[in-house]
Parts: structure tokens; C-alpha cells; sequence
């Protein structure tokens, strides 16, 4: 079975810092993909970063980029110059191709960007 | 921009009654999924849907849990007799299709809870 690692349940980061939030999984899949999903209070999840494991080169969205590492099965979000937008709760998530595509998540960390 | 949408976003009900959670993913997707998170746990898969069958299903997916594509338009969840335990933030998700990496679409969420 998948599992997602988010050790981080809180963080806080000053507006226009960068902040790092972590993320580890389990997997004997050599093909799988990864997601980064932002949920601001009393919203839904969106979608805010993806990577296949099969490529090398770290995703990059505007300010959001990751860390991945195949290797040490880590995943971790960088988020720069942080807004106040940003504030929300990230998940971090797994998905392994197969008949459902179903995701397996994290607990998620809760960042807030102090003004 | 199309959103997933669910109703209603908050429902009480006596344990031992039925509920059905309702969802109107976006238009022109072909999969469907359904996700439960228990206060302050991971978001746990628990159905995936495709051309009007059941594709995957995790454990908790038992018996008295059944989906449902009524018409073009929605996408319930039903559970047949509720539970203590079954009180959790309910997610529906939906994705285009074709590959198995794009972006799944989430709801709001319903927030049930079982007395």
C-alpha cells in the first residue's frame, strides 16, 4: 500500500519569505506521479503543482517549484515570495496509474503567511 | 472556470439513516471519485467510477455504501445506514480523462455528521 508523509502539520512563513513544506511516501511503483494540492479555508482543493516520477527535472509553477527526489522517495513544495493567498492547507499527494487512478493523500500541513 | 460542485455542504442526520451526498462534477469528464476525511486524518479514497460502474473501491467502501450516476448530470453517494464513524468532510472529484495524470477536480465537500 501507498503512504504519504507530511511531517509538518503547521507552519508560518513572513509575506515574501520562502517557506519549504515536506513531503515523503512509500512505494515499491517505479511509475507513479505526485501532486501538490492548496485548499484555502472553505474552499475546494486545487491543483497546484504536479510531477511524473519519471522525470528527472523538478516542476516549476511561477513561485511554486518542488524537490523531488526518486530516490529518497521525497517530495517537498517550495513555495517563494509567499502571498497572503497562500494561505491554506497543502496536501501532498500520491497516484499510481492502474484501474481507479485513485489518490492517496497526506495529512496535510496548514501554512499561514503572516502579513 | 467549471467547478465540481456538492449539496449540501452540511448534513445531520440520526445514525442508522440512510443519506445520499450529491455532486455535479464538470460537464464533459468521464471519472468520478469519491474521498472521505475524518476530523483531523488523511483524505481517504474510496470509490472511483467510470462509464457507469464502480472501477475501484478501497476497505471502507462496504456494503452500505453505493454510488450512482442518475442522469448525465450527477454523482451520489449513498450510505444505507449511517454510522458514528461515518461522520467526515465527504469529497467529490472528478477528472476529463484519456491520462492518467491530469488533474482531478474537487469539490467543496459535504460535512455529515452522525448522531
Amino acid at each position: 500500500a501507498q503512504t504519504v508523509t507530511q511531517s509538518q502539520p503547521e507552519m508560518s512563513v513572513q509575506e515574501a519569505e520562502t517557506v519549504t513544506l515536506s513531503c515523503t511516501y512509500d512505494t515499491s511503483e517505479n511509475n507513479y506521479y505526485l501532486f501538490w494540492y492548496k485548499q484555502p479555508p472553505s474552499r475546494q482543493m486545487i491543483l497546484v503543482i504536479r510531477q511524473e516520477a519519471y522525470k528527472q527535472q523538478n516542476a516549476t509553477e511561477n513561485r511554486f517549484s518542488v524537490n523531488f527526489q526518486k530516490a529518497a522517495k521525497s517530495f517537498s513544495l517550495k513555495i517563494s515570495d509567499s502571498q497572503l493567498g497562500d494561505t491554506a492547507m497543502y496536501f501532498c499527494a500520491f497516484m499510481k496509474p492502474g484501474t481507479g487512478n485513485q489518490f492517496y493523500f497526506g495529512t496535510g500541513t496548514s501554512l499561514t503567511v503572516i502579513p | 472556470e467549471p467547478e465540481v460542485t456538492q449539496t449540501p455542504s452540511h448534513q445531520v442526520t440520526q445514525m442508522g439513516q440512510e443519506v445520499i451526498l450529491r455532486c455535479v462534477p464538470i460537464s464533459n469528464h468521464l471519472y468520478f471519485y469519491w474521498y472521505r476525511q475524518i476530523l483531523g486524518q488523511k483524505v481517504e479514497f474510496l470509490v472511483s467510477f467510470y462509464n457507469n460502474e464502480i472501477s475501484e473501491k478501497s476497505e471502507i467502501f462496504d456494503d452500505q455504501f453505493s454510488v450512482e450516476r442518475p442522469d448525465g448530470s450527477n454523482f451520489t453517494l449513498k450510505i444505507r445506514s449511517t454510522k458514528l464513524e461515518d461522520s467526515a468532510m465527504y469529497f467529490c472529484a472528478s477528472r476529463a480523462g484519456g491520462e492518467p495524470q491530469e488533474t482531478q477536480y474537487f469539490g467543496p465537500g459535504t460535512r455529515l455528521l452522525v448522531l
